[in-house]
Parts: C-alpha cells; structure tokens; sequence
C-alpha cells in the first residue's frame, strides 16, 4: 500500500516561512516525481511545485515569485515544501501527491497539512 | 493551459445521471484525470488519461473527450458521490492546471 505522510499542522507569523514534509517508501521516492498542492479554504487546488528525487529536478510554480522550495532527502525518502515570506492569504492546507510514473496524473496522496499564518 | 468546468454546482437526485463538463484553453491530447474530494479530504484519483478508471472506482464513473473537451459522467448517482471534482491537465507537465471544480449535491 502506497503510503505519503505529513507533518502536523503549523501556525505562522506573517513574514516567516514554513517547511511541511512528506515521507514516502524507498520504492516511491526512487521512481517517482513527487508534487505540492495547496488549497485555500473554501477554494480550489493549486500547483505549487514538484521534485523528482532520483534525477534531482525540480520546479516550481511561477505564482509563487520564487517564495517555494521543494527538495528531497533520498536517505528518509522525505519530500520539503519550503515557502517563505508567508502572508494571511498562504493560510490553506498543503497537500503532496506521487505523479504516476508512466503519466501525469496524482495517484496517491498525502493526508494533507494545514498551515495557518496569523499575526 | 487554463481549465474551465461547468456548472460551478449541480443537484441531482439519487439514481439518476449527473454530467460535468471540463474544458481545456488549449489541446491536452488525453492527458486528463478527474479527482473527487469530500470534505476534510485529499483528492482522489477517479479518471485518468481521459477515459481510465483508476484501480477501485465504481463501474458508475466514466470519463471521455480528448482535446479540449471532456466529461464525467455518473450514471446513478449514490448518496456517497456527493463531494466535488476536479479536472486536471498534465500535457507536458510540469506546470500542472486544475478546474475550479464542480460541486455534485443530493437533492
């Protein structure tokens, strides 16, 4: 059974930045991209970036102004999303996802976690 | 890419048909999936490359189209499908787009 699982949920100050993880099996983490999503309460999913840690590649979404920062560390098969200068409308839940291998669609994903961002 | 659905909600009574239509800005060939999210949720993966169901989903969900135009289809709508869909391309990704969702209640 394919398993992602995050970290807890965060309260955070405007201004500062916040790192959600991801941890996943060795069999995943060596095959296959992994991608951040987020969701604003009450709104929509949004691309935010994404890691493929056996060929170091990553890449972010344009919207974010160079504020996300995915990255990997291949010895606990853990993904980051690292978004700094957080602001009240950041406050949504952060989602990873495994991109299927031999396509593009999501096929399994992380429970999410929520990032609250309150003065 | 840019991805449109519609209708933004539809009410459907139990066992009858509900179709939700996603369109694409610009061709995605067949690389779409369909997710269905229920509150306090991930996603799930429903459909992918258009038309597959993904390993569990029920009989009762079809997707079709390629290019710019696709739909879901639930055949007999069961109280549990009331949640909402999301469209997504993923035509040489990255970036990857999501619709704004489509939102199915019971009535």
């Amino acid at each position: 059974q394919v398993q992602l699982v995050q970290s807890g949920a965060e309260v955070k100050k405007p201004g500062s930045s916040v790192k959600v993880s991801c941890k996943t099996s060795e069999d995943t983490f060596s095959s296959h991209t992994i991608t951040w999503v987020r969701q604003a309460p009450g709104q929509g999913l949004e691309w935010m970036g994404r890691i493929t840690p056996v060929l170091d590649i990553s890449s972010h979404s344009r919207n974010f102004q160079g504020r996300v920062t995915v990255t990997a560390d291949k010895s606990t098969n853990t993904a980051y999303m690292e978004l700094t200068d957080l602001r009240s409308e950041d406050t949504a839940v952060y989602f990873c996802a495994r991109v299927f291998r031999r396509g593009g669609h999501f096929d399994y994903w992380g429970q999410g976690t929520l990032v609250t961002v309150s003065s | 890419i840019v991805m449109t659905q519609s209708p933004v909600t539809l009410s459907v009574s139990p066992g009858e048909r509900a179709t939700l239509s996603c369109r694409a800005s610009q061709s995605v060939s067949s690389n779409l999936a369909w997710y269905q999210q229920k509150p306090g949720q991930a996603p799930r993966l429903l459909i992918y490359d258009g038309s597959t169901r993904a390993t569990g989903v029920p009989a009762r969900f079809s997707g079709s189209g390629s290019g710019t135009e696709f739909t879901l289809t639930i055949s007999s709508l069961q109280s549990e499908d009331s949640a909402v869909y999301y469209c997504q391309q993923y035509e040489n990704w990255p970036p990857w787009t999501f619709g704004q969702g489509s939102k199915v209640e019971i009535k």
